[in-house]
């Protein structure tokens, strides 16, 4: 099915570990998106990419990179994990359609 | 700075019109959108409001938009156990929807 597809759904790292979050869409959009979910405080955007080729800072970038290796995909980085780092995150795509179209999303915890 | 703000809870009586509130504070928004949360899933676009619009329509949901108070509210008719979920107030300045404002979501619990 078409859509944005996260890997892993699940991950439990040690502090000071690093790791790759994996998205790609089959959707042909030009945009794409990281955030990250914690209780009580909705989605904040961390980075975002308009364009192949591009990338921009959003509200919450610190402790993170991202890359966007193609149309298809947008790769977020944790290069020293933290415990604030503990959190779900999602990537989302969009293209001329209004909205986003998001991924299932990837619950990390930081122990 | 841009802002949404909704209420963290909200719980109903199964049958009973479900009004889920936001407040905006951006006056620029051109489009607001109601966003659905299930447990364990992303985030699904439920509909969208342009700001020249005051009212939507679709099916159970009725979508108000009060542009001089910034207020946007999502009203669920004959609200049933599949509502339960949270509920995502956002906006955004254009339909390429370069960045989307969220709010901190509503959780929708539905009582028997």
């Amino acid at each position: 099915n078409a859509g944005v597809t996260q890997t892993p759904k699940f991950q439990v790292l040690k502090t000071g570990q690093s790791m790759t979050l994996q998205c790609a869409q089959d959707m042909n959009h030009n945009s794409m998106y990281w955030y990250r979910q914690d209780p009580g405080m909705g989605l904040r955007l961390i980075y975002y990419s308009a364009s192949e080729g591009t990338t921009d800072k959003g509200e919450v970038p610190n402790g993170y990179n991202v890359s966007r290796l193609n149309k298809r995909e947008f790769s977020l980085r944790l290069e020293s994990a933290a415990p604030s780092q503990t959190s779900v995150y999602f990537c989302a795509s969009s293209g001329d359609r209004v909205g986003y179209t998001f991924g299932s999303g990837t619950r990390l915890t930081v122990v | 700075g841009e802002d949404v703000e909704q209420s963290l809870f909200l719980s109903v009586r199964e049958g009973d019109s479900s009004v889920i509130n936001c407040t905006y504070t951006d006056s620029s928004s051109t489009y607001l959108y109601w966003y659905k949360q299930e447990p364990g899933a992303g985030l699904q676009l439920l509909t969208y409001i342009f700001s020249n619009m005051d009212m939507k329509q679709d099916q159970r949901l009725t979508v108000l938009l009060n542009k001089k108070d910034k207020h946007l509210s999502l009203r669920i008719a004959d609200t049933q156990t599949g509502d339960s979920a949270i509920y995502f107030c956002a906006e955004s300045k254009d339909s390429s929807a370069s960045k989307i404002i969220f709010g901190s979501g509503t959780r929708l619990s539905i009582r028997p």
